[in-house]
């Protein structure tokens, strides 16, 4: 079974600082992988998603994303946070195939932007 | 409406009660999942619904725990004889058909279950 590790449970930046939240994945086949954001009061949504192809994904909002797969890895980044980027955001990821509806999550990091 | 809803949007039980979660999906999708978030903790699997395939119950925790889904459209998740371990909160999401390996789920805002 595939698992999902972010090392951050909580992060605080000053407007304007880059962000990079670290996420690992463990499995032994190809996956696809997620970047779920929640905003204070909203449900999650999509910030963007790596299937295959060019290993660095652009999301909304100004966010990327970069597969490395030797490291097993799905950083996300954005060169210049604003206080509006505060929210909680979560990695995911999915086996590749039939059948692979099951999303596995992680625990999550909080993102405080301080005006 | 136009995104996943789900009711009650808070509930508070006693230990012991059973509760009823209900997620009304966007209008045409066919896949529907349930998800817990207890705190601290990240999004859990319960069970997965396609269209009229059997259902994927693999995430729930424990027998207590049931869910159908009617006409191919809103789903109820029971929880029997609640237990404290149960307070999360229990997220439903849906996606359309055609879509490949849940290229993209959407998500209800979700029930916070407290027991007490």
């Amino acid at each position: 079974a595939q698992s999902v590790s972010q090392h951050n449970h909580h992060v605080i930046l000053s407007e304007a600082a880059s962000l990079e939240l670290g996420c690992n994945y463990s499995y032994g086949g190809t996956v696809n992988l997620f970047w779920y954001v929640q905003y204070p009061g909203q449900h999650l949504q999509l910030l963007l998603k790596y299937f295959s192809g060019d290993p660095l994904v652009k999301g909304i909002k100004g966010f990327e994303a970069e597969f490395i797969k030797s490291k097993f890895s799905f950083n996300l980044r954005k060169p210049s946070v604003q206080w509006s980027d505060t929210a909680e955001y979560f990695c995911a990821v999915t086996p590749r195939g039939a059948g692979s509806y099951q999303l596995t999550f992680g625990k999550g990091t909080k993102l405080s932007v301080i005006p | 409406g136009a995104g996943v809803s789900q009711s009650p949007s808070n509930k508070v039980t006693e230990k012991g009660k059973d509760v009823e979660l209900r997620c009304d999906p966007i209008s045409g999708h066919t896949a529907l999942y349930w998800y817990r978030q207890s705190l601290g903790q990240g999004l859990e699997f319960l069970i997965y619904f396609q269209g009229n395939s059997a259902p994927d119950k693999s995430g729930l925790p424990s027998d207590r725990f049931s869910a159908e889904r009617t006409g191919g459209s809103v789903s109820t998740l029971t929880i029997q004889r609640t237990q404290q371990e149960d307070s999360a909160v229990y997220l439903c999401a849906s996606s359309p058909p055609g879509q490949s390996t849940n290229e993209k789920l959407f998500f209800g805002s979700g029930t916070q279950l407290s027991v007490l």
